[in-house]
Order: C-alpha cells, then structure tokens, then sequence
C-alpha cells in the first residue's frame, strides 16, 4: 500500500530561526514528489521533485528528494510568521492522484 | 484567470439530504480530482477523470458520485448524507493524470451534516 509519512506532526519556532521538515514514502513506481503550503484555505504549489539530489530553491525555501532513501526534506530558513501554515508533501500514487502525507503545522512566533 | 473554482463554500445538510459540489476550471486541463480532507487523515482521493469522459474510483468513495459534464467542470454528489462525511471537500485539476504533473487546488467547500 503507498504511503506518505511526515514528521514532525507540528512544530513551534521563533522568527529567523531554520526549519526542516521530513517526509518519507513507500510508493509504487515513483515518479514524483510534491511540496504543498495549505494556510486556511486550499493547498498551494511549492515544489515537484524527480530527481534525486537536485535542490529546487524559491526563496528562502529549498527541498531536495533521496529515492535511494525514500524521502524528501523541506528547507525554510531565516522564518518569518507568514510561512505559519501546514505544510503537505504528497506523492504520485498508481491511480494518478496525489497521496499526501498528514502534514506538518509549524507555527512561527514573532 | 480565476484558476480551479469551487461552489457553494459553505453547506450545512441534514441527515439524508442531498447536493452536489461543483467544480469548474478554465486552465484547459484534462484531469480533475475531487478529495476530502479530514483533521488528522491529511487529503483523500474521492474521485477522479482522467480525461472527459471518464472518471474513476479514488480512495474513498461510498456515498459519492460524480460527473465529469466536459472538459471545464466536474460535480461531486453526494445522494443520502451522513454525518461521517462532514468534512472539507477540495477539487483539483493537471495538465494530464500520471504523476508528474502539479494539481491544482480551488478553495474548498466546508460541509457540515447534522
């Protein structure tokens, strides 16, 4: 059965401090691997991962996928209390959907 | 471009009631998806269509049907309501099904069934 595992389920920080967020999966023929934002509302495109090793960067956010291990991490660095939101990596399963993971809160405090 | 659009944004049913959600999207993309998300389960997949004209089992879908009414709009109905699926109803679209394209997500429906 495929499956997206993140960890941790929540975490708390204070502004500029980096985080890093994990997520793990078993999937049948891996093709890609996705990093979601979800604040209130719907779920909003970060990343698309295929390969392993190469860094995608958009800011201060940056993620970079190991298929020999079976995971991604998410990079946030120098936080601010907008990037307080859940964030979801999901991964594509055999019926051409997403899987996702449950989602990490992190919560930025001033 | 208004992206993935979603109608109502809020419902509160009764026991046995039905609707049905719409969904439409103006990016020309083939596939649509209709997913629940639930506190602690993460996302779900209904129901999907690859392309108009089809459409497929997702993870969870007793108690739901769907159409795909051409390429632009796909509805989620659900006939008899329960309070089980009380939840927050997403519609996303890709280019294409397989995995190597991005969904896209409209803003969701809150559903209440009392």
């Amino acid at each position: 059965e495929d499956k997206v595992v993140q960890s941790p389920l929540s975490l708390v920080v204070h502004e500029g401090d980096t985080v890093t967020l994990n997520c793990s999966y078993e999937v049948t023929n891996f093709r890609s691997l996705l990093w979601y934002k979800q604040e209130k509302k719907a779920p909003t495109f970060l990343f698309m991962l295929t390969s392993s090793g190469i860094e995608k960067k958009s800011g201060r956010l940056s993620s970079i996928l190991d298929k020999k291990e079976l995971f991604s991490i998410l990079n946030i660095t120098a936080t601010q209390t907008g990037d307080s939101a859940v964030y979801l990596c999901a991964v594509g399963g055999s019926q051409g959907n997403l899987i996702f993971g449950k989602g990490t809160k992190l919560s930025v405090k001033p | 471009n208004a992206g993935v659009t979603q109608t109502p944004k809020f419902q509160v049913l009764k026991t046995g009631q039905s609707m049905t959600l719409q969904c439409a999207q103006d990016m020309n993309h083939n596939s649509m998806y209709w997913y629940r998300q639930d506190p602690g389960m993460g996302l779900r997949l209904i129901y999907y269509s690859a392309s108009e004209g089809t459409t497929d089992k997702g993870e969870v879908p007793n108690g739901y049907n769907v159409s795909r009414l051409n390429k632009r709009e796909f509805s989620l109905r659900l006939e008899s309501a329960a309070p089980s699926q009380t939840s927050v109803y997403f519609c996303a679209s890709s280019e294409a099904g397989g995995r190597l394209y991005e969904q896209y997500f409209g803003p969701g429906t809150r559903l209440t069934v009392t």
